[in-house]
């Protein structure tokens, strides 16, 4: 079975602060492939990042940070001096190789007061 | 290049009517998905296609009916709606299931409320 935990439900923290969302995930493929989406207020669903199994290289885009550990199943996400306008709920979620579906964390709301 | 298109936005269903709803995609992506979002949870998948004439069920089937007739167009019928089929609809798209660098594209969501 698949599954994507994402424990923190809510997390608000003061603009400019660093932040890190947690992801914990758990499937049996060898090689899967994690992914953050950002849902901002509007309702869409915005792409931000996707990993592969065997490429455990952390990656760092602006202000955006991940920390990939398939020894502890984690794909931690952090946002670097944050802004009010990453205030969002930002999901994570995995794909086995061996089937089409992705398995989504329930979310975490990320608030950021100014 | 639009992307992938939703329609409507927002629809508001009696119980037991039925309705459709339109997802259309111009980047000759093979797959195609669709998923509910429901408060307080990820999204769970509802019916995929990877390529025109074929589908098949994801987590969450019931109540809905989908075919792929073109690469482009993939359609969501909710055959008797009812209150528990009240939530948000996302249409998805990728070239490869999910595998290729860019992920999926979303479509921008249909709000759907059945009274």
């Amino acid at each position: 079975a698949q599954k994507v935990t994402q424990a923190q439900t809510e997390i608000s923290v003061v603009e400019k602060e660093d932040v890190t969302l947690d992801c914990v995930y758990e499937t049996r493929d060898t090689t899967y492939y994690l992914f953050w989406y950002k849902q901002p207020p509007s309702g869409e669903l915005v792409f931000l990042i996707r990993r592969n199994s065997f490429d455990e290289q952390n990656e760092i885009s602006g202000r955006y940070s991940w920390n990939f550990q398939k020894s502890t199943s984690s794909f931690n996400f952090t946002i670097t001096a944050s802004q009010v306008v990453d205030s969002a709920v930002y999901f994570c979620a995995l794909k086995g190789a061996s089937n089409y579906q992705l398995i989504w964390g329930a979310g975490t709301k990320l608030i950021i007061k100014p | 290049n639009a992307g992938v298109t939703q329609t409507p936005k927002f629809q508001v269903l009696k119980t037991g009517q039925s309705m459709t709803l339109q997802c259309a995609q111009d980047m000759n992506h093979e797959y195609m998905s669709w998923y509910r979002q429901d408060p307080g949870m990820g999204l769970r998948l509802i019916h995929y296609s990877v390529g025109a004439g074929i589908t098949d069920q994801g987590e969450v089937p019931n109540g809905y009916n989908v075919s792929r007739s073109t690469t482009e167009d993939f359609p969501l019928r909710l055959l008797s709606a009812a209150p528990s089929q009240t939530s948000v609809y996302f249409c998805a798209s990728s070239r490869t299931g999910g595998s290729s660098i860019f992920g999926y594209t979303f479509g921008s969501g249909t709000r759907l409320t059945v009274v």
